[in-house]
């Protein structure tokens, strides 16, 4: 069965960075669009990065964009987010999620990992 | 800033049916925005009911149904269950590789 398991998240200072990682399973990973999608303490889902199979492009939202990095090693079923200048704004739970569909809709999910601050 | 619009709240009384809607805060949802839907319990991750306006999840109940109600996606949950009292996200494809969430519908079935 499709497994995606998040790792990397913890307590980083402002203007700190962090990698985030998603290892996949039971997919075709090679074949398949992949998104960060984050969710901050008591709100909303908030899309956050898409890259397609090959990685060639790659797409993120205005909060990000210039400072985090979406990528991926087919080699190794995993999805990367590099994240850089962090803000407090960008505390969350990160998932990653496969697309389906001709519109890359999120699919199959992780548990998510937490980014969190310190003061 | 295109905002996609969901009602805040909802209530269903258990066995009752209730549908959610999706909407733009300016122009109308259409199926080329490939509207999709999920539902989260707290502390939990997102679950995929709906994606491409009307394809059923695997595993997803046929109770749960997506389609295009007038200028707006619909998600709409017939018999409503006491564990389908959940937060409901839907999703539009804004085309250029950007999605755009709604800001949720915290549904209560009582």
């Amino acid at each position: 069965q499709v497994q995606l398991v998040e790792s990397g998240g913890g307590v980083v200072q402002p203007g700190g960075s962090l990698r985030l990682s998603c290892a996949a399973s039971g997919f075709t990973f090679s074949s398949s669009g992949m998104h960060w999608v984050r969710q901050a303490p008591g709100k909303g889902l908030e899309w956050v990065a898409f890259i397609p199979y090959d990685g060639i492009y790659k797409y993120y939202a205005d909060s990000v964009k210039g400072r985090f990095t979406i990528s991926r090693d087919n080699s190794k079923n995993t999805l990367y987010l590099q994240m850089n200048s962090l803000r407090a704004e960008d505390t969350a739970v990160y998932y990653c999620a496969k697309g389906v569909g001709s519109a890359w809709s999120f699919h199959y999910w992780g548990q998510g990992t937490l980014v969190t601050f310190s003061s | 800033q295109t905002v996609v619009t969901q009602e805040p709240s909802f209530s269903v009384s258990p066995g009752g049916t209730v549908t959610l809607t999706c909407g733009l805060s300016s122009g109308s949802v259409s199926t080329s925005y490939h509207p999709s839907w999920y539902q989260q319990t707290p502390g939990q991750a997102p679950r995929t009911l709906i994606y491409s306006t009307d394809t059923r999840s695997s595993g997803v109940p046929d109770r749960f149904s997506g389609s295009i109600l007038g200028n707006k996606a619909a998600l709409t949950i017939t018999g409503a269950q006491a564990d389908d009292e959940s937060d409901y996200y839907c999703v539009l494809y804004m085309g250029r590789g950007i999605w755009v969430f709604g800001g949720g519908t915290k549904l209560t079935v009582l």
